[in-house]
């Protein structure tokens, strides 16, 4: 069975702090995302990562095939990146669908 | 925007009763999951339909079903709905071509009473 677990599961910073939140998974996957989700349900995609590194603007990705884990960093935190942060995995094979963790809620105080 | 739209927005039934939500992508979106998403927790994969034809499910009964159309549009039914059902349904829609990205709906708000 693939399990995703995220730390922490919540997280309360200041403005600008360097933020890492860390995903480990237990099966074999052909993709990694990470999302953000917004109160009220929305879910935006941040990034899809099979190998490596990603960046978008302050949002950084990483990956390590090897050992399984995945980190979300942001950097010079906002108030507006406020969210719960999730990681989701698509197992090799494809069409089981995506298993996702509980998610990272993090709170960005001015 | 995603481009994905999920209709209701909220729900409330009762009991026993059956509900369909709907979700509709931009035209070249293949393929369509849903997922059950409970208070507190991550979503959950219920199944995917590639091509109108189930291709993938998950840990769900039968009672969930669904439905592709060639508009790009897409149902979930859930029958004889249990109070363990009231979650947010999430919708996400593949792009041909695109490979892996994910567009999500807004959700279906579902309470079951």
């Amino acid at each position: 069975k693939n399990e995703v677990e995220q730390s922490p599961q919540n997280l309360t910073a200041q403005e600008g702090e360097f933020i890492t939140i860390n995903c480990s998974y237990s099966v074999g996957i052909s993709a990694l995302h990470w999302l953000q989700q917004h109160p009220g349900g929305g879910i935006v995609s941040l990034f899809m990562l099979s190998s490596g590194k990603k960046k978008h603007g302050r949002l950084i990705a990483t990956i390590n095939i090897q050992e399984k884990h995945s980190s979300l960093h942001i950097t010079a935190s906002h108030p507006r990146d406020s969210a719960v942060y999730i990681c989701a995995v698509r197992p090799g094979g494809g069409a089981d669908g995506l298993t996702f963790g509980k998610g990272t809620h993090l709170i960005i105080q001015p | 925007e995603t481009g994905v739209t999920q209709s209701p927005t909220h729900l409330i039934k009762t009991r026993g009763q059956q509900v369909t939500l709907r979700c509709s992508s931009q035209s070249g979106h293949n393929t369509v999951s849903w997922y059950q998403q409970a208070l507190g927790q991550g979503p959950q994969f219920i199944f995917q339909y590639y091509r109108e034809e189930e291709n993938g499910r998950g840990n769900f009964p039968p009672r969930f079903s669904g439905l592709q159309f060639p508009n790009y549009s897409s149902e979930l039914n859930v029958n004889a709905l249990e109070l363990d059902d009231s979650a947010l349904y999430l919708c996400a829609s593949q792009m041909v071509g695109v490979p892996d990205t994910q567009y999500f709906g807004p959700g279906t708000r579902l309470t079951v009473l």
